[in-house]
């Protein structure tokens, strides 16, 4: 099993609603991590948690505020967004830790969020 | 210099046709190669993983690595219409870094 289940798929919120993404594993992964990806772009590295620790925000804006209440779960907590915002949000993991050999993501299917 | 170089495309083919998807680097840090797949608007798949020069082979999926010339590939033979994706490559030095990906179209 090498799923990464992502909560919800779309989303539309407003610039002064509050919601959070909700990123699920259960492949006792080590390493947790959200990624932002505009259309027709790489991903882009936002936060990554190690054994359920905050190891590395990417110099995010604290519009965005992620969570990891186990070591299955990730959160991510949106609050007064700006249409620019606007992206696929995807959740990874990893088996091992960041910059630990064997490093390699699998990530979920996304959230389409679109901020009016 | 961007750290990974990927022809974005669009990339169109007749199904059947051999397909060669390429990124070139230049951090030779880099140990660990990955070809992800990603469909419009889902989140990419891990095709093919490598950590040393050579092929790599896994169904119509080849994935070549070359670290003296700093260039990997992805070959997928005998395309089927269910390969249209974007092709992301990724390496991982001290981090990930993705290629910007390319676009392929398997036409029927």
């Amino acid at each position: 099993d090498t799923e990464v289940t992502q909560t919800p798929k779309h989303l539309v919120m407003g610039m002064t609603n509050k919601k959070s993404l909700k990123c699920e594993q259960h492949m006792g992964h080590r390493a947790m991590y959200w990624y932002k990806q505009k259309a027709k772009k790489p991903p882009e590295l936002m936060f990554v948690y190690s054994y359920e620790k905050l190891s590395i925000n990417e110099s995010v804006p604290s519009r965005f505020s992620p969570e990891c209440p186990n070591s299955s779960l990730l959160n991510l907590h949106l609050h007064a967004l700006q249409p620019e915002d606007s992206a696929l949000y995807l959740c990874a993991s990893s088996q091992v830790s960041r910059g630990q050999r064997g490093e390699k993501l699998f990530f979920g299917s996304g959230t389409q969020l679109s901020v009016l | 210099q961007k750290e990974v170089e990927q022809d974005p495309g669009p990339l169109s083919v007749p199904e059947g046709a051999i397909v060669s998807l390429n990124c070139t680097y230049s951090n030779s840090a880099f140990q660990y190669f990955m070809w992800y797949r990603q469909y419009s608007r889902k989140g990419p798949e891990l095709l093919m993983y490598t950590y040393s020069s050579g092929n790599k082979e896994d169904g119509r999926f080849t994935a070549q690595v070359d670290k003296s010339s700093k260039y990997i590939s992805l070959f997928i033979r005998d395309s089927q219409p269910s390969d249209s994706a974007t092709y992301l490559c990724a390496m991982v030095g001290n981090q990930f870094y993705f290629g910007t990906g390319t676009s392929l179209t398997v036409i029927p």
